[in-house]
């Protein structure tokens, strides 16, 4: 089936980082999405992203729609404790399409 | 309250034995999912429900699986003759009529631990 490859796997930042992470996939995509998972919780929307190019901002976070639908990155300025977590990204080729998930990318903020 | 519940959080059984995981959609969201999440791994959709449509089964991995909505509210996931390979976190997730189709709400999960 089809798959999402999200990078880095993990990400050890120090806090006042900047942090960037991206996904593809082998296939266009209509959607995405960036998802965040504090432990013991569930994932939690960021950002939706629907148009090719699309820059959308949330706070200190800022994703974008890749301009070939194949790829998506999200950005996080000025990381803070809070920011831990793993952020997921998701896709969909067409609306009625499933969510296709990525791996998650564990940030670590070193103390 | 106002968010997706899910129950019970934690769930220790056998190897064997039958568990039902039950999930409260928040009030009036249509769409009702429900995903897996093995340790360390992204989510994999398991069924989806839309009103009174008929539910998208193709994520179930196998027969033992099952999953039903009464009254278009709360739903029940059924695992029979567990297996050790289905420990995991079950998420649950709504979304209202209106939102996008990937933007979800997801519940704490319950965690499975069959021994």
């Amino acid at each position: 089936g089809q798959q999402l490859n999200q990078s880095p796997q993990s990400m050890f930042i120090q806090e006042g980082e900047d942090v960037s992470m991206n996904c593809t996939s082998s296939s266009i995509f209509n959607t995405w999405l960036w998802y965040k998972q504090d432990p013991g919780e569930g994932p939690v929307l960021l950002i939706a992203l629907y148009k090719a190019g699309e820059l959308t901002s949330n706070g200190r976070l800022t994703a974008q729609f890749g301009i070939t639908r194949k790829d998506s990155f999200l950005n996080i300025s000025a990381s803070i404790p809070s920011d831990v977590g793993i952020y997921f990204c998701a896709g969909q080729p067409t609306s009625n399409y499933q969510l296709i998930w990525g791996a998650g990318t564990k940030l670590i903020i070193k103390p | 309250g106002a968010g997706v519940s899910q129950s019970p959080s934690n769930k220790v059984t056998e190897k064997g034995k039958d568990v039902e995981l039950r999930c409260d959609p928040i009030s009036g969201h249509t769409a009702l999912y429900w995903y897996r999440q093995s340790l360390g791994q992204g989510l994999e959709f398991l069924i989806y429900f839309q009103g009174n449509s008929a539910p998208d089964k193709s994520g179930l991995p196998s027969d033992r699986f099952s999953a039903e909505r009464t009254g278009g509210s709360v739903s029940t996931l059924t695992i029979q003759r567990t297996q050790q390979e289905d420990s995991a976190v079950y998420l649950c997730a709504s979304r209202p009529r209106g939102l996008g189709s990937g933007e979800l709400f997801f519940g704490e999960g319950s965690r499975l631990t069959v021994l």
